[in-house]
């Protein structure tokens, strides 16, 4: 069964830092797209950042500079780093496995998501 | 960058047709996918590619895509079907994700 499931999040002060994790089975992360997704409480979803199974990686303008995508192969695990945290990063982050086809990406399976509140 | 528009809600008595849009400058040319959202959960894909199914989601699920508008139609809606609904787009010329605002669906 592909499964993805998220951990790390917590409270954290602006400008703090915190490092996300997302531990897949039932297939290779490093064979395929990944993706960070967000949802601010109560509003929509917002895309944050894909790694490539290249391993070339791609960022959202409101992150850029700030977050960093990885995965470790030996773990079957992506990451996200985040630095310089605000309070408009509060959150649930989600991973999900990218499906591609003719230059278009979708999202599935996803995790069930972790909850990161940045708060003094 | 690529901005998608959908209604913020829709309403609909249950066994009737519900339609969601999703509108975008010229979105016919791109690939439309759909996610279902309910309260606590996380999103599930429900249609992807336009109009293709993934297996397990029902036959009522169906997609549309032409022009400036992409279309998301549920048929003989049930009271199990009142969810948030997300369109989206992969913007190939940035590498980036792209998600409409949500349309929240409510069954009469």
């Amino acid at each position: 069964e592909v499964q993805l499931v998220e951990s790390g999040g917590g409270l954290i002060q602006p400008g703090g830092s915190l490092r996300l994790s997302c531990a897949a089975s039932g297939f290779t992360v490093s064979s395929n797209y990944m993706s960070w997704v967000r949802q601010a409480p109560g509003k929509g979803l917002e895309w944050v950042s894909v790694i490539y199974s290249g391993g070339s990686t791609y960022y959202a303008d409101s992150v850029k500079g700030r977050f960093t995508i990885s995965r470790d192969n030996s773990k079957n695990t992506l990451y996200l780093q985040m630095n310089s945290l605000r309070a408009e990063d509060t959150a649930v982050y989600y991973c999900a496995r990218d499906s591609c086809s003719g230059g278009s990406c979708w999202f599935d399976p996803w995790g069930q998501g972790t909850l990161v509140t940045v708060s003094s | 960058s690529y901005v998608l528009t959908q209604p913020p809600s829709v309403s609909v008595a249950p066994g009737k047709t519900a339609r969601i849009t999703c509108g975008g400058n010229n979105i016919g040319s791109k690939s439309v996918h759909w996610y279902q959202q309910k309260p606590g959960q996380a999103p599930v894909l429900v249609i992807y590619y336009d109009s293709d199914r993934p297996s397990g989601i029902p036959e009522r699920f169906s997609g549309s895509n032409s022009g400036n508008t992409a279309t998301l139609t549920i048929s003989r809606v049930e009271a199990g079907d009142e969810a948030d609904y997300y369109c989206q787009v992969w913007d190939s010329s940035s590498d980036q994700g792209v998600f409409g605002g949500g349309t929240k669906l409510t069954v009469l």
